[in-house]
């Protein structure tokens, strides 16, 4: 069965650089949520979308911002990156929520993308 | 969304059932309880969720009291393969908030 897509697998910067991380939900999905896990951290939500409307925000910078396109696929853009960045970025979907019963907010989750801030 | 205690870690015998305890005493009546695991920095994996009643699919069994002020994640013949992060979450809404979970080492 197809899987959640993440692109980079790996990504390597400088300090202040931008990155731009792309998601590919499992099909027919169309919720998008993103997490950022640092070193020895436990996942920590970002933000999220639900048919391409930001549905909820967590602790995320304002040097981040994310959205989600026509297609589904989301996009998590960060700028003037810093040290403190470096870390696993997963993207998860799931079905509309309150729209699919007992599947209700089933999330899958990608492999993430290992941020490297040099 | 309700906070959740787990133990830090346990340790299991490969073969025997893991019971994971989670309490969740100040779950509100519209929550309902995942648990997910993650293997060694792989991405969280769904493993099964429940409202009231006792639940079971392939990979584990839920148990939540009559209260659901407390539940446990059974899987029932470990393997090596389920070392692994196991987190239980609370939550109505869609975010997913993680806590510290409970690392189980399943050893030989």
């Amino acid at each position: 069965a197809a899987g959640v897509i993440q692109s980079p697998r790996h990504l390597i910067k400088e300090k202040r650089e931008t990155a731009t991380l792309k998601c590919y939900p499992i099909p027919r999905h169309d919720t998008v949520y993103w997490y950022q896990q640092g070193p020895g951290q436990d996942p920590q939500f970002l933000i999220s979308f639900y048919e391409k409307m930001q549905s909820d925000k967590g602790s995320i910078p304002d040097r981040f911002s994310a959205q989600q396109f026509s297609d589904y696929h989301s996009e998590l853009n960060m700028s003037s990156l810093e040290l403190g960045d470096s870390a696993l970025y997963f993207c998860a979907s799931s079905l509309g929520w309150g729209l699919a019963g007992l599947a209700k907010n089933i999330q899958y989750f990608g492999a993430g993308t290992r941020l490297s801030v040099l | 969304d309700a906070k959740t205690t787990q133990p830090p870690s346990m340790d299991c015998a490969e073969g025997r059932a893991a019971n994971l305890p989670c309490n969740h005493s100040t779950i509100s009546g519209n929550e309902y309880v995942y648990w997910y695991r993650q293997i060694h920095s792989q991405g969280p994996q769904y493993i099964i969720h429940g409202l009231k009643n006792n639940e079971t699919n392939e990979m584990a069994s839920l148990i939540i009291t009559e209260d659901r002020k407390s539940s446990t994640l059974i899987l029932p013949h470990a393997t090596l393969r389920d070392t692994a992060v196991y987190y239980c979450i609370v939550a109505y809404t869609d975010k997913l908030i993680f806590g510290t979970g409970t690392r189980l080492q399943v050893f030989p």
